[in-house]
């Protein structure tokens, strides 16, 4: 199993703004899943993606993976305050299971 | 479909009392994680199932710790005895195998005074 790290630690922007975060790994990988959880919650699946695709796109998420570098971003549009979460990545090595790292913390302030 | 189950949401319980936390997973799902998150060490991954065996529990802390899946539809996390330090949020997961989306149930809050 591999830890994903992710990158910033905390991240403070204005409701509106675009939020991106990035996430590194070690060794290859099968997909890389982001995640967040809510203060006090369990954590909420996002999007997947596999290792043969670069970008993909749900609603105003947008992630892009570089296999070459090993590494994702993750791409959060028209931030509202309800994007406040703490956001991880988990790189999947090939069915092994990933360790989640410290997160991002994201503060959208109105 | 429900979601993962945890029961209890919340526990306060006193040191070197026995504590046992409970996972209903998702109909369907063959693999079950139960992690642990404290401010401190974040999120950690104790103990993982594969078709209701034991797969990987390396990250039990010691021997206090246990767990149990007898059956696909319930798994459990016993604590005996308890000290201060388990004091952390306790989440059960289920997969539909491993490597894909993990789904969290709520988390039970344990406080061990």
């Amino acid at each position: 199993s591999q830890q994903g790290e992710e990158d910033p630690q905390a991240l403070s922007i204005q409701e509106g703004e675009n939020a991106t975060m990035n996430c590194s790994y070690k060794t290859s990988i099968n997909n890389l899943q982001w995640y967040r959880q809510n203060s006090g919650r369990g954590l909420v699946h996002l999007i997947l993606i596999r290792s043969n695709e670069r970008e993909k796109h749900s609603g105003r998420l947008r992630v892009t993976l570089d296999t070459s570098k090993k590494s994702s971003s993750l791409l959060i549009t028209a931030s509202r305050a309800a994007d406040t979460a703490s956001y991880f990545c988990a790189p999947d090595n090939y069915g092994q299971n990933f360790v989640f790292g410290p997160g991002t913390r994201l503060s959208v302030l109105p | 479909d429900a979601g993962v189950i945890q029961s209890p949401r919340h526990e306060v319980t006193e040191m070197g009392q026995e504590v046992t936390l409970r996972c209903k997973p998702i109909s369907g799902h063959n693999s079950l994680f139960w992690y642990r998150q404290t401010m401190m060490r974040g999120l950690e991954l104790l103990i993982y199932f594969n078709n209701n065996v034991p797969i990987d529990d390396s990250g039990m802390p010691e021997d206090r710790f246990s767990a149990k899946m007898p059956n696909a539809s319930f798994s459990t996390l016993k604590i005996q005895p308890s000290e201060p330090r388990d004091s952390a949020v306790y989440f059960c997961a289920s997969s539909l195998g491993q490597g894909n989306e993990q789904f969290f149930g709520p988390g039970t809050r344990l406080t061990v005074l």
